[in-house]
């Protein structure tokens, strides 16, 4: 996942604990987003960037938000941890085109909540 | 809101023959259609993109095929290897929206 890397790539939490995770790019491009997979979901996307400090929610934003104050990060936090928010993270990127959005993923960091 | 989903979660195929994965799409204004394989363990990795004004793309051992008609898409493989068993998402995107909805994919097991 050349370019992009998120961090941690494990973590295991408390019901009610803030969590943050972190999205490094070293492409800059434009447009940057957060998706959640769990099984039989697919990808679901829960926020995204278009640019620093431009942000909007996807279609499972509840209980998540997110930060960009540079190009290359892109933060994702959990306020309060919750078991139904168990799941692997998936960042990803893209550039400005005018054709497909092909979308470059990270390896995935996978939270649990206990 | 528009939804883009696969007709089987799992297929599985013998190794040597072709696959097809099939994808079936609500969204009639959509101007893209991608294609993503995720390896166990990792991100989904880009495959091949079709434009909605093409029947037909092909690429390095594989064929989309996109029928605007009854909204299906599908992706053929030719002479599957057994690096070809993945999980196998389609998504979609309206040209300038930089959003993607994605399927709840078909896992590939190719059998020996």
């Amino acid at each position: 996942d050349a370019g992009i890397t998120q961090s941690p790539r494990h973590k295991v939490t408390e019901t009610g604990t803030p969590v943050t995770l972190r999205c490094h790019q070293t492409e800059n491009h434009r447009y940057m987003y957060w998706y959640r997979q769990d099984p039989g979901h697919g990808l679901r996307l829960i926020h995204y960037s278009y640019g620093v400090k431009d942000t909007d929610k996807g279609e499972v934003s509840d209980g998540y938000s997110v930060s960009r104050s540079k190009t290359e990060d892109f933060l994702l936090t959990l306020e309060s941890a919750t078991s139904s928010q168990t799941s692997v993270y998936f960042c990803a990127i893209s550039e400005e085109t005018s054709g497909a959005n092909v979308l470059t993923f990270g390896a995935g960091s996978r939270l649990t909540v206990l | 809101g528009e939804s883009v989903g696969l007709h089987l979660p799992t297929l599985s195929v013998q190794e040597g023959d072709n696959s097809i994965i099939n994808c079936a799409y609500s969204n009639s204004a959509s101007d893209y259609f991608i294609w993503y394989k995720q390896e166990s363990g990792k991100g989904p990795q880009f495959i091949i993109d079709i434009r909605s004004n093409m029947d037909k793309r092909q690429g390095q051992r594989v064929t989309v095929l996109l029928n605007k008609t009854v909204k299906h898409l599908s992706l053929q493989i030719a002479a599957t290897q057994p690096g070809d068993s993945a999980v196998y998402f389609c998504a979609e995107n309206n040209e300038n929206d930089y959003k993607l909805s994605f399927g709840a994919g078909t896992t590939v097991t190719v059998r020996a």
